[in-house]
């Protein structure tokens, strides 16, 4: 069975670092762009960025740029997203998603389960 | 890169057919074929329903389609069914700024 697997709900404090993990199995992972969307509380879903696990090459949506840093290890078949300084205003629902083929314009069609983060003093 | 625009709500009745709108530019829903619809019930992930304007994986079910004219493109649900309430988002690939698009969501409820 092809899935996503994601680390498990954080609650942090403004400032801290954090890293959530999305991990691939039932297919290979290296060849697949994994995606990162945000889901805020309420709110729609927002497109964060993209990893190539191959290669690492990533893609960055500019409200996103330089507010976190998407990484993967190909040999876990792990991607991850993480923060430096976490505010108050990244608390939210975060999915990973796995583009169904592999070049980018194309949907995605397995998502993982999500991971809630939330920040607060 | 602003979102697609799409309808805050919508309704029908068991057995009616509802459509919803997704409304972008010439940079994304216009400008390619690469526009996807997902199902999100509540506290669930996403769920593609519709990729490529109007194609559907294997497993959803034929009440769904997808249609695109010009900037907007647009989701059809026929033969309602109580299962079927929940968010829609759709989203566009895109060539400027961001590589993907969504749009803000829209309720569906099944009266």
């Amino acid at each position: 069975e092809v899935q996503l697997v994601q680390s498990g709900a954080e609650v942090k404090k403004p400032g801290e670092s954090l890293k959530v993990s999305c991990k691939g199995s039932g297919y290979s992972f290296p060849n697949y762009w994994i995606d990162w969307v945000r889901q805020m509380p309420g709110k729609g879903l927002e497109w964060m960025g993209t990893i190539y696990p191959g290669d690492s090459e990533t893609r960055y949506s500019p409200s996103f740029q330089g507010q976190v840093t998407m990484s993967a290890d190909k040999s876990i078949s792990t991607a991850y997203l993480a923060w430096s300084s976490l505010k108050a205003s990244d608390t939210a629902m975060y999915y990973c998603a796995r583009r169904r083929q592999q070049w980018l314009e194309t949907p995605f069609d397995i998502w993982g389960q999500g991971t809630t983060v939330t920040v607060s003093s | 890169q602003s979102a697609l625009t799409q309808p805050a709500s919508v309704s029908g009745s068991p057995g009616q057919s509802i459509t919803i709108s997704c409304t972008g530019t010439s940079s994304d829903v216009g400008g390619y074929n690469y526009v996807s619809w997902y199902q999100q019930h509540p506290g669930k992930a996403p769920k593609l329903m519709i990729y490529d304007v109007s194609n559907r994986p294997s497993g959803v079910s034929n009440r769904f389609s997808g249609s695109k004219s010009g900037n907007t493109a647009s989701l059809t649900i026929s033969g309602l069914q109580a299962e079927d309430e929940a968010d829609y988002y759709c989203s566009s690939y895109a060539n400027s700024g961001t590589l993907e698009v969504f749009g803000g969501g829209t309720k569906l409820t099944v009266l």
